[in-house]
């Protein structure tokens, strides 16, 4: 899997937008790009995940630039409850030969949104 | 709904007990996945199934062992428990074919 590297903390004001950059410099063509985020004692939650297009659902967008070496997670509006270790993982799909081993979570992102 | 579960969500044990921790999911997905968390370290794997009778080691299996009789449960096992192995422990489920791994909520292990 391509090593990843994301800012060890962010901060952000409530109601604004929080943009968690990452970058994957060395991602292969085949390699998808993950978010997943730890809100503090629960278990790491899904975000969301692409390949080489913007995507967006109920929680968040994810933008992946053209020459894919790096990305950026949105979250819109931001929340108190938002505060997590976000964490951004580059993976091949298992549709494309990878293997269903575990995922490799780095340090990630602390972000922490501001009243 | 169906979810993913982790049982017990607290433990104490003695050094040299046998402890099973229990994780069940609905989702009758084929993956599943056993990581402990510590400071420090991040998330590393300890085992991982494909399915029913399939089991695999991880980064960090020794000391550990895991059986899958069904599609629902992979208990985890630390046979012999060490002060080295507290820690809180996630359990992951994936389908067949798919990235997209979930997490139940955890438990935490204190070995004493």
């Amino acid at each position: 899997d391509a090593k990843t590297t994301q800012p060890t903390s962010m901060d952000c004001a409530e109601g604004r937008a929080a943009n968690l950059p990452c970058n994957h410099s060395t991602i292969s063509g085949n390699e998808y790009v993950y978010w997943y985020r730890q809100i503090h004692s629960q278990g790491p939650q899904y975000i969301i995940h692409g390949l080489k297009n913007n995507e967006t659902n109920e929680m968040a967008s994810l933008i992946i630039t053209e020459d894919r070496k790096s990305s950026t997670l949105i979250l819109p509006h931001a929340t108190l409850r938002d505060t997590a270790v976000y964490y951004c993982i580059v993976r091949e799909n298992l549709s494309t030969g990878g293997g269903a081993d575990g995922l490799t979570f780095g340090k990630g992102t602390h972000l922490i949104i501001q009243p | 709904d169906a979810e993913i579960t982790q049982s017990p969500r607290h433990k104490i044990t003695e050094t040299g007990r046998q402890v099973t921790l229990a994780c069940h999911q609905t989702w009758n997905h084929n993956n599943m996945f056993w990581y402990r968390q510590d400071l420090g370290h991040g998330l590393r794997l300890i085992h991982y199934s494909y399915g029913v009778q399939d089991t695999n080691k991880g980064e960090v299996s020794d000391g550990y062992s895991v059986s899958r009789s069904n599609t629902e449960d992979l208990p985890l096992t630390l046979e012999s428990a060490a002060s080295s192995q507290t820690s809180v422990y996630f359990c992951a489920s994936s389908e067949a074919g798919q990235e997209t791994q979930y997490f139940g909520p955890g438990t935490r292990l204190l070995v004493l």
